[in-house]
């Protein structure tokens, strides 16, 4: 059984650096195919897709927000981890990590999702 | 990048109703389509992936169709769990899209 929490802080001040962690089982992000990404949605507003990295340590970033993001891997922790530089009030939002696997018939799709982590940026 | 045009944005329905969800691309996508749905404090659950294939678990009352651009989900016969927000999300290309969200809501 697949599953993944995010973790992290609840609370930013404007231009923090925010650290959000993915800590997931049921998979390895060593095995072929296998991805965790990132996503976000601010209150009331739609899915935003921010980041994905593969099993061989290929990494996709949203264009928007490239400058600000980087996403790792730590295989032997079954962690992944998305910083987000600058932190700005509009980056107030419930962030997810999840599952995908190219290999799977589900391909790049999202199969499993984390329950999401809410972050607020105020001073 | 890839736009997605999704609408309605809000869909007013009864129980029972036939409903239908347009999510169109910008540019032909093949059929890396995936449908989602969300309901209020909840994360988001996969139904649908490559438009038509339904995920395991799903009732068969959901369904989708399209190719290239033009992409559909289908509820047959809504039921009161389906009262919720659906997202259509390409994963054609990067970055990744979603669409910005059908509501349906109680009639």
């Amino acid at each position: 059984q697949i599953t993944l929490k995010e973790s992290g802080p609840t609370l930013v001040k404007p231009t923090q650096t925010l650290t959000l962690t993915c800590t997931f089982s049921g998979f390895s992000l060593s095995t072929s195919g296998v991805g965790v990404g990132w996503i976000r949605q601010p209150p009331g507003k739609a899915l935003e897709w921010l980041a994905l990295i593969y099993w061989n340590d290929d990494k996709r970033y949203s264009p928007s927000l490239k400058s600000r993001l980087t996403i790792t891997k730590d295989t032997s922790k079954n962690q992944v981890v998305l910083t987000m530089t600058n932190m700005d009030p509009v980056d107030t939002a419930t962030y997810y990590c999840a599952h995908s696997d190219v290999v799977a018939p589900h391909g790049g799709a999202f199969d499993i999702w984390g329950q999401g982590t809410m972050v607020t940026v105020s001073s | 990048a890839i736009w997605m045009t999704q609408s309605p944005s809000l869909l007013s329905a009864s129980t029972g109703d036939r409903v239908t969800i347009s999510c169109r691309m910008s540019q032909g996508i093949s059929s890396y389509l995936a449908w989602y749905q969300q309901k209020p404090g909840k994360a988001p659950e996969l139904l649908i992936y490559a438009a038509s294939t339904l995920q395991s678990g799903v009732p068969s009352r959901f369904s989708g169709s399209g190719s290239g651009t033009d992409f559909t989900l289908t509820i047959s016969c809504l039921q009161s769990e389906d009262f919720a927000t659906y997202y259509c999300q390409q994963y054609y290309s990067f970055p990744w899209t979603f669409g910005q969200g059908t509501k349906v809501e109680i009639k």
